[in-house]
C-alpha cells in the first residue's frame, strides 16, 4: 500500500533552473495539495486540486504551476528557481476534506543556490 | 480571509498533562484536525473534530467549539517520544494549517 509518493527526495538546483516535484496517490483521492514547510515554520499551500482536469491556487502559489490530468498524479512545476525556494515541499491528499484526514508524502527537500 | 493561531512553542515535563490551543478565523468550516510532525518527517494525522465537544483518543483528546471559533489538543501522560510539533488544520475547502506548535518534553 504506497499511499502518496513522492520524488525526488532531495534536489539542488541552480538560480533559473526549472524542475517537476513528482506526486501520485494510489488512494483514489479526489483532493490534492502542494505545500511547503520553511524550517520552523508551519505548512504554507501552494496549490490544491479537488478532481482531475480542477486546480487552483493556495496562498502563496507565484513561482509555480500545476496540473492534474488524472486522479493520481499532480506534479508541482517550478519555472525560473530562486533562492527563496529553498524549502521542504509535501504533496497531500484527501477523499473527502469535510470528514476524512489527509495523507502527507515523505517531502522533497529542495535547495536553490 | 483565514486566519489560525497557536502558540510558536510549549515545555511541558515527562509524565504531565499539556494543552496546545489554536483558534480560528475562516469564511468557512468543514471541520479541524489536529497532526502531528516529528522533526525532518511529514505530518501524520491524530484528530479530526467537526461538532462541538471532546473527542478522546488514548492519550490525545481534541475539544472544538465552534462559536468561539477555538479548538485544543490535550496530550496526557507525556512521553519524551511526544517531543514535535503540533500543527491545527482548518478544512474550508482548502484544507490550510497553522504555523505550529513545538512542544519539547523535558525529564
Amino acid at each position: 500500500n504506497a499511499g502518496v509518493t513522492q520524488t525526488p527526495k532531495f534536489r539542488i538546483l541552480k538560480i533559473g533552473q526549472s524542475m517537476t516535484l513528482q506526486c501520485t496517490q494510489d488512494m483514489n483521492h479526489n483532493y490534492m495539495y502542494w505545500y511547503r514547510q520553511d524550517p520552523g515554520m508551519g505548512l504554507k499551500l501552494i496549490y490544491y486540486s479537488v478532481g482531475a482536469g480542477i486546480t487552483d491556487k493556495g496562498e502563496v502559489p507565484n513561482g509555480y504551476n500545476v496540473s492534474r490530468s488524472t486522479t493520481e498524479d499532480f506534479p508541482l512545476r517550478l519555472e525560473l528557481a530562486a533562492p527563496s525556494q529553498t524549502s521542504v515541499y509535501f504533496c497531500a491528499s484527501s477523499y473527502d476534506p469535510g470528514n476524512t484526514e489527509a495523507f502527507f508524502g515523505q517531502g522533497t527537500r529542495l535547495t536553490v543556490v | 480571509g483565514q486566519n489560525i493561531d497557536q502558540p510558536t512553542e510549549m515545555t511541558a515535563t515527562e509524565g504531565a498533562i499539556v494543552q496546545i490551543n489554536c483558534t480560528y478565523q475562516t469564511s468557512g468550516f468543514n471541520g479541524l484536525f489536529w497532526y502531528q510532525q516529528h522533526a525532518g518527517e511529514a505530518p501524520t494525522f491524530l484528530s479530526y473534530n467537526v461538532l462541538d465537544g471532546l473527542e478522546e483518543k488514548g492519550r490525545f483528546s481534541s475539544f472544538l467549539s465552534r462559536s468561539k471559533g477555538y479548538s485544543y489538543l490535550l496530550l496526557k501522560e507525556l512521553q519524551m517520544k511526544d517531543s514535535a510539533s503540533y500543527l491545527c488544520a482548518v478544512h474550508d475547502t482548502p484544507l490550510v494549517f497553522g504555523k505550529g506548535t513545538r512542544l519539547s518534553v523535558i525529564a
